[in-house]
């Protein structure tokens, strides 16, 4: 029990569906990531959250649109996705921004895009 | 470019074994290095390092940080079939309002019985 969870745990989409992946945490953080494990390349940070604002997205493409509604919840809404964004999807936490505390990870979410 | 390079990239080794999993970093601002395990989902936190030549010890695992040569070993002794995993090593860095990690490509450890 890691105290991030993250659902669904598997997701399989068209390109022209529209999904949302949704990631909580109960470790009263205020900081929250979406990570992206392709197969043999390392992670990738896509978004983080402090405090409930925006603070980097990495250049990532506008079909992966964010939401954070609270400090303890996260979204990651896709649509008209493409087969090679499929991959793992790591939502993280940490305590406080900016301060160098350890990331805690969700279960992941594995998608697969046809 | 900021970058961290794990070696070897996979290993297969007997169960009691000893294996030293090496990670390597160009950071700016760097603040720690952090180990994780990752068998099937998520990583597992097992480390963070912030200080040169100070162990850290959990059991059979036990990791160090040199920050003079931008490098950290983990260490495992009497390796275990359990211990098969990908373990990765992420660097946290200051990047503007929060920190952030990159990481490393891993390192798949197989245990053989």
């Amino acid at each position: 029990e890691t105290g991030v969870t993250q659902t669904p745990r598997h997701l399989v989409m068209g390109m022209t569906n529209k999904k949302s992946l949704k990631c909580e945490q109960h470790l009263g953080h205020n900081a929250m990531y979406w990570y992206k494990q392709s197969a043999k390349k390392p992670l990738e940070l896509m978004f983080v959250y402090s405090l409930e604002e925006r603070v980097e997205n990495n250049s990532v493409p506008s079909r992966f649109s964010p939401e954070c509604p609270n400090s303890s919840h996260l979204f990651l809404h896709l649509h008209t996705l493409q087969p090679e964004d499929s991959a793992l999807y790591l939502c993280a936490s940490s305590q406080r921004p900016g301060t160098g505390d350890t990331q805690y990870f969700g279960p992941g979410t594995r998608l697969t895009v046809l | 470019e900021d970058k961290v390079v794990q070696s070897p990239l996979s290993l297969v080794v007997h169960e009691g074994d000893t294996v030293t999993l090496n990670c390597s970093y160009e950071v700016t601002n760097f603040r720690s290095l952090l180990w994780y395990k990752q068998e099937k989902k998520a990583p597992t936190f097992l480390f963070m390092l912030t200080s040169s030549g100070i162990e850290k010890k959990s059991g059979r695992l036990s990791s160090i940080l040199d920050k003079k040569e931008l490098f950290s070993i983990l260490n495992i002794t009497a390796t275990q079939t359990g211990d098969s995993a990908v373990y990765l090593c992420a660097v946290d860095y200051y990047g503007g309002a929060t920190n952030k990690l990159i990481f490393g490509t891993g390192t798949l450890l197989a245990v053989q019985p």
